[in-house]
Parts: structure tokens; sequence; C-alpha cells
């Protein structure tokens, strides 16, 4: 069965302090993982797309990397403003030419001044 | 800029009252998703539309119905809303697999439905 586990639900962080948010999943036929961030009351924001094992990508103080296992969000130097949930989705054909996402239950960001 | 856009933001309906939720987009994209997310949990996948073929999925109630008159399109109709559908109801959009093209789904800003 498909499954995506995200840890830790909650992690409360000051200022300037790094720290990597973990999202391991089990599923058949992976397209892909995707990062996204979610304000309260919002929609997900994407963040990053990880296609195979080994891949990299970067944004601003964000890092994601990928295993055959797992994903890592790696969090330089937080600010306030990176404070949200962010969620890990990966990607498995529907059948034909769609794709299907299946959630995590995210992770609870908050950083302090 | 280019968007996803779903009105209205927020939604009050009695029980029992069918009430209809709108998405469009700009994107361009084929494919549009509607999703159930409840307090602190995963966006839950409700059905999708590939152009017009229609896509349920198995556990989805027969409560919820869509429609997509068009590409730009699609609307959520929930029949009967019980005390157990309030929740934020999102809209996302994507290209197919087809081509390897990036296939990253873009999501509304949601709307928050209260059921009283």
């Amino acid at each position: 069965e498909d499954q995506v586990t995200q840890s830790p639900e909650a992690l409360r962080l000051q200022e300037g302090e790094s720290s990597s948010l973990n999202c391991s999943y089990t599923v058949s036929g992976l397209r892909g993982l995707f990062w996204y961030r979610q304000d309260p009351g919002k929609g997900p924001e994407f963040l990053f797309t990880l296609y195979s094992a080994g891949e990299e990508k970067e944004k601003e103080r964000l890092k994601a990397t990928l295993t055959k296992k797992e994903s890592f969000l790696h969090i330089t130097a937080p600010k306030p403003e990176d404070s949200a949930t962010y969620l890990c989705a990966v990607c498995r054909g529907y059948g034909g030419a769609t794709n299907k996402l299946i959630f995590g239950t995210g992770t609870l960001l908050a950083v302090q001044p | 800029d280019a968007m996803v856009i779903q009105n209205p933001r927020y939604q009050v309906t009695q029980f029992g009252k069918p009430v209809t939720l709108s998405c469009s987009q700009t994107l361009n994209h084929n494919v549009m998703y509607w999703y159930q997310q409840k307090s602190s949990q995963a966006p839950k996948l409700l059905f999708h539309y590939y152009d017009k073929d229609f896509n349920n999925e198995a556990d989805t109630p027969d409560n919820f119905q869509s429609r997509r008159p068009n590409t730009s399109f699609c609307f959520l109709d929930i029949r009967s809303p019980g005390l157990g559908d309030a929740a934020m109801y999102l809209c996302a959009t994507s290209r197919d697999w087809r081509g390897r093209s990036s296939y990253e789904q873009y999501f509304g800003p949601g709307t928050r439905l209260t059921v009283t």
C-alpha cells in the first residue's frame, strides 16, 4: 500500500537554528516526490519536485534531497517567515496520462525570533 | 499571473442544503483535481478530470459531484452537506504525464466550508 510518513509532526526552532524535516515513503511506480508549503487557511504552495535518488534542489534557505526510501527538507538559518506546515507528497501513475499525489500529514514548523 | 482561483473563499451552508464551490484556472492545464482537507490532516483526493473525462476515487461519497463545463472551470457540488463535510476544499491543476513535461499540481487558495 502506498504510504507517506512525515516526521516530526511539529518542530519549533529558534531563528538561525538549522534543522531537517523527514519524509519516508513506500509507493509503487514513483513518478516524483513533491514538497509543498502550506500557510494557515491557504492552499499548498509548490516548492520542489525530485524525480530520482540522489537529486537535490535548493531555493533560498531550503534544500530538498531524495533517496530511494525518503526525502529530507533541510532548512538553513530559518527565519520567522519560514513558519508554516511543510507537506510532502509522492506522485504515482493513475492509469493513462494522469498522476495521483499521496500526501503526508505534514510537519508544522514554528520559527521563533 | 497564471493561477488557480477558488470562489468563494469562505462558505457557510446549512445541514442538508446543497452547495456549489467554484474553481477556475488560467494555466491552461488539462487536468483538474478536487481535494478535501480537514484540520491537521493531509489533503484527500476526491476526484479529478482529465479533459472532460471524470475519475472518481473509490471512497468518495456519492454526496459529492463535480462538473467541468470547459477547460478553465470546474465545480464541486455537495448535494446534502453533513456536519462531517466541514473542511477546506482545494482545487488543483496539472499538465498530463505524456511527454514527461512537468506535472506538478498547482493549488488554489481553497474554500473553507462550514456546515451549521
